[in-house]
């Protein structure tokens, strides 16, 4: 079984230009989690997804971050305008359905903002 | 607000050696999860505790859970090198919306 795809594994950008990120769960998983890890501190969410529909985004900076999960598979998560603050790791990490507990995780997206 | 602390921060031991590591949080769940994270890679689900006193053992790491007392413990037997990684604990809050711990940063010196 394939695991969770994300794309690129790098990326660097200066402050305020825009970045976006990919993420391909596995097959089957109904729930889709971005991630944000900086470095030295545990993963925080940022977006829940169940289907294609906004589970939970309380800790979305949306007035630059944004997330959408059009057909209920893969999803992309901006960053638009980028701060030196948003340099991390983004992970993407996915889960059968709602109350199966275990999440499994892609290798993230190292993000540099100079 | 959620804490979720873990202790220590870092952890330098010798093979051969048993220690512990400690997940301490701040809200009611019954859920618990313990995770491994190699440098540069994402993080690997190690054991996932669903219930008070469960207790899950997986080679030289045994977890157990104690919603009571709101704790968890990772405990390592016989330390070898292969197991120098950085471990989360991450609990969870409804719908599977886990809070992590800062991680605890292994390092196994032979």
């Amino acid at each position: 079984e394939a695991g969770v795809a994300q794309s690129p594994r790098y990326k660097i950008i200066e402050k305020r230009q825009s970045v976006a990120f990919w993420c391909n769960p596995i097959s089957g998983h109904a729930t889709l989690y971005w991630y944000q890890q900086i470095l030295g501190q545990g993963p925080k969410l940022l977006i829940q997804f169940q289907n294609n529909g906004v589970v939970d985004d309380s800790q979305l900076p949306k007035d630059r971050f944004s997330a959408e999960r059009l057909k209920g598979v893969d999803s992309t998560l901006k960053i638009q305008p980028a701060k030196l603050e948003d340099s991390a790791v983004y992970l993407c990490a996915s889960s059968r359905h709602l109350g199966t507990g275990e999440l499994f995780f892609g290798e993230g997206s190292r993000l540099t903002v100079l | 607000e959620l804490k979720v602390e873990q202790n220590p921060l870092f952890l330098s031991m010798q093979e051969g050696k048993n220690y512990t590591i400690y997940c301490n949080y701040s809200t009611t769940s019954d859920r618990l999860y313990w995770y491994r994270q190699d440098p540069g890679k994402s993080l690997e689900s190690l054991f996932v505790l669903l219930s008070n006193g469960a207790v899950k053992q997986e080679g030289r790491l045994m977890a157990s859970l104690d919603t009571k007392a709101r704790l968890s413990t990772l405990h390592i037997t016989a330390a070898v090198h292969d197991l120098s990684a950085t471990y989360f604990c991450a609990v969870e809050f409804g719908n599977e919306k886990l809070t992590f711990g800062t991680g605890t940063r292994l390092t196994i010196i032979p």
